[in-house]
């Protein structure tokens, strides 16, 4: 069965360091999508960072990078030179490509970071 | 910039009564979802749709439908609700099946 974990519940950091939240995910399909978003305080979901399962480089955009290592299913989420607005609650996610050509989506239960001046 | 909007933004009712939830998206999106959050943040899918075929996550209770006038909109329909259906529920699109989701802001729903 497809499952996404986020064993770390929450984390605090000093703002202007770096910040590695962890992810593993269990799959039986071979291509599939990895996914991080961030949820406001007002409960926005905001997409952030994608990673295709066939690509073998880090996606990156902006201050956010990902750590992807597929033979540990391991999707790490950088965040570099964190700032206060960073403090939020990220979740991983995963989709697979069903053999009906439809998908499955499934969400971590969330990494609270905190970061302070 | 909001382009997934949800109506209404919170609703407070009594068991048993039916309840209805609006969604819209203006990106040009062609598959939408519903998803619930309950109070510990879990996000869970309960369906997704495109023009071609509606999912619907297996553990989700009877009560609950989505109903579809056209690409751009995606209600959720609660026939019957009960206590634990108190939650947020985030309407979300993408383009296709395997691509980032855009959530709307959310509809918190209070079951007294």
């Amino acid at each position: 069965a497809q499952k996404v974990t986020q064993t770390q519940t929450s984390i605090s950091v000093m703002e202007k360091t770096t910040v590695t939240m962890d992810c593993v995910y269990e799959t039986q399909d071979s291509s599939y999508f990895l996914f991080w978003y961030k949820q406001t305080a007002s409960g926005e979901i905001v997409f952030l960072i994608r990673q295709d399962s066939y690509k073998k480089e880090n996606a990156t955009v902006g201050h956010y990078s990902l750590n992807f290592q597929k033979p540990k299913s391991s999707i790490g989420l950088i965040i570099t030179a964190t700032q206060i607005e960073d403090s939020a609650v990220y979740f991983c996610a995963m989709r697979e490509r069903q053999s009906s050509n439809t998908d499955k989506v499934v969400f971590g239960t969330g990494t609270r970071l905190q970061v302070s001046p | 910039e909001t382009a997934v909007f949800q109506t209404p933004n919170y609703h407070v009712t009594q068991v048993g009564n039916e309840v209805s939830f609006n969604c819209k998206q203006t990106l040009g999106h062609d598959t939408m979802y519903w998803y619930k959050q309950d109070s510990k943040k879990l996000l869970k899918i309960m369906f997704s749709y495109n023009n071609k075929q509606l999912i619907v996550n297996e553990t989700v209770p009877r009560r609950f439908s989505p109903q579809s006038s056209d690409k751009a909109h995606l209600n959720l329909r609660i026939k019957s609700v009960e206590p634990e259906d108190s939650a947020v529920y985030l309407c979300a699109s993408s383009w296709d099946w395997g691509i980032e989701q855009y959530f709307g802001p959310g509809t918190r729903l209070t079951v007294l």
